[in-house]
């Protein structure tokens, strides 16, 4: 299976800051189509997640523009610009390439 | 508006067998793909099993192989998922997701499964 490997936050985090979010996964996620299958969720404490960017880089309906996704083949991030109280959660990265497996999570805290 | 309820979780002895249902409304069932994901208590999100949106296919995770079987009635909406032999640690919320290209786009509010004696 392909491993992903999430980093930490400085918890907490004031409000206002910008944070990054990492994520590495243990193969390629970049396809043949020129996609590249990595997805970012949020988990607020006590609800189900929802899909803030797929393809590594493209925003879900009605997502904020304060997030933002980047990153090559192996190495992702999950950009915050200027965290705010609704951003506090659990976020998972999660790669579509072969089998669907999730990253262990990063908790974000704010000040 | 996107709606999946599940329903059909509780507690459960180990070795029994519980079957999950998900009643999907809002969008055109027949035409997505579905999934189930599961979340131990205070852990991470795990995928379990997908179905194709004809049925055709299926996919599961290696512990549930043999075990578990995904289905479901596009006639009712709804998706199913069959757990037996269940092991403690099949203990989880378990939530029923639309899948697009691998992405799971929408999820449910989740069920709760307890397998213990």
């Amino acid at each position: 299976d392909i491993v992903m490997t999430q980093g930490a936050l400085p918890n907490p985090v004031p409000s206002g800051e910008s944070v990054s979010i990492t994520c590495r996964s243990s193969k390629s996620l970049l396809y043949s189509d020129g996609k590249t299958y990595l997805n970012w969720y949020l988990q607020r404490p006590g609800q189900s997640p929802q899909l803030l960017i797929y393809w590594m880089s493209t925003r879900a309906s009605g997502v904020s523009d304060r997030f933002s996704g980047s990153g090559s083949g192996t190495d992702f991030t999950l950009k915050i610009s200027g965290v705010e109280a609704e951003d506090v959660g659990v976020y998972y990265c999660q790669q579509g390439l072969e089998l669907l497996t999730f990253g262990s999570g990063t908790k974000l805290e704010i000040k | 508006e996107v709606q999946l309820v599940e329903s059909g979780g509780g507690l459960v002895q180990p070795g029994r067998s519980m079957k999950l249902s998900c009643a999907a409304s809002g969008f055109t069932f027949s035409n997505y793909g579905m999934a189930w994901v599961r979340q131990a208590p205070k852990k991470g999100l795990e995928w379990v099993a997908y179905i194709s949106y004809d049925g055709g296919s299926t996919y599961y995770r290696d512990p549930v192989k043999g075990r578990f079987t995904i289905s479901r009635d596009n006639a009712k909406s709804t998706l199913y998922l069959q757990m037996d032999s269940l092991r403690s640690e099949d203990t989880a919320t378990y939530y029923c997701t639309t899948v697009r290209t691998t992405t799971f786009d929408y999820w449910g509010q989740g069920v709760m499964v307890t397998v213990s004696s």
